[in-house]
């Protein structure tokens, strides 16, 4: 299965300032998302980076808050802009290979992103 | 809407088998059963999945009832390794994966 290289591994923000993570995936994959974990829940899906065009958000997640890219098969980057405590969470990239319910996701360690 | 419900918690001894429960009454034909865990500090990782059929592989068996409304992930012999909050998940396609609250295992020594 792909390996899924994450960077930064966490950092520390200031209130209203922006940061682009980027993921990195040993291989070629057929689709990419991103995903946030607020601290103690679950992950919850922020948007399919989809290659060479705009991403598709899931409910509550929009462009202006959450830019995306996804130049090519094997790299994304997620940016949180004008970021508020709230924004405070772990942010993890994910890939799978195919379009098909039975194709399995990798996640990579995710970015611990702390905003003060 | 995660669409499956699952026990918040479980407990159990290390070497002994675990039984994870989950409910997905209304699964439709085509969607997948799959299962991740998320260790702490990590992101999750795969453990298993199936359609109909149960399925084994190195880390655990996956047992699917017959109508398809619930499944059970099996771990034959837990590790303190295995403490993990674990994931059922149905998926249909091209989705990403949405994800219940999962259940926190934990293992004592």
């Amino acid at each position: 299965s792909a390996v899924i290289s994450q960077k930064p591994s966490r950092d520390i923000c200031q209130r209203g300032t922006s940061l682009t993570i980027q993921c990195q995936v040993d291989s070629q994959v057929t689709m990419m998302f991103w995903y946030r974990q607020q601290p103690g829940q679950s992950l919850t899906l922020i948007a399919t980076a989809n290659q060479g065009s705009e991403a598709t958000y899931e409910s509550g997640f929009v462009i202006d808050k959450f830019p995306i890219s996804r130049p090519n098969l094997t790299f994304s980057t997620l940016t949180v802009s004008n970021m508020s405590p709230e924004d405070s969470s772990i942010y993890l990239c994910s890939a799978k290979q195919g379009s098909s319910g039975a194709n399995v996701l990798t996640f990579g360690a995710g970015s611990r992103l702390t905003v003060l | 809407d995660a669409k499956t419900t699952q026990p918040n918690s479980m407990e159990s001894n290390e070497e002994e088998p675990v039984h994870l429960p989950c409910n997905h009454s209304t699964i439709s034909g085509t969607d997948y059963i799959h299962w991740y865990r998320q260790l702490p500090s990590q992101g999750p990782e795969y453990v298993i999945h199936g359609l109909t059929s149960n399925v084994n592989n190195r880390m655990a068996s996956l047992a699917i009832a017959e109508d398809r409304k619930s499944s059970t992930l099996i771990l034959h012999r837990a590790t303190l390794r295995d403490a993990a909050v674990y994931y059922c998940i149905r998926r249909g396609g091209a989705d990403g994966l949405t994800f219940g609250k999962g259940t926190h295992l934990i293992i004592q020594p």
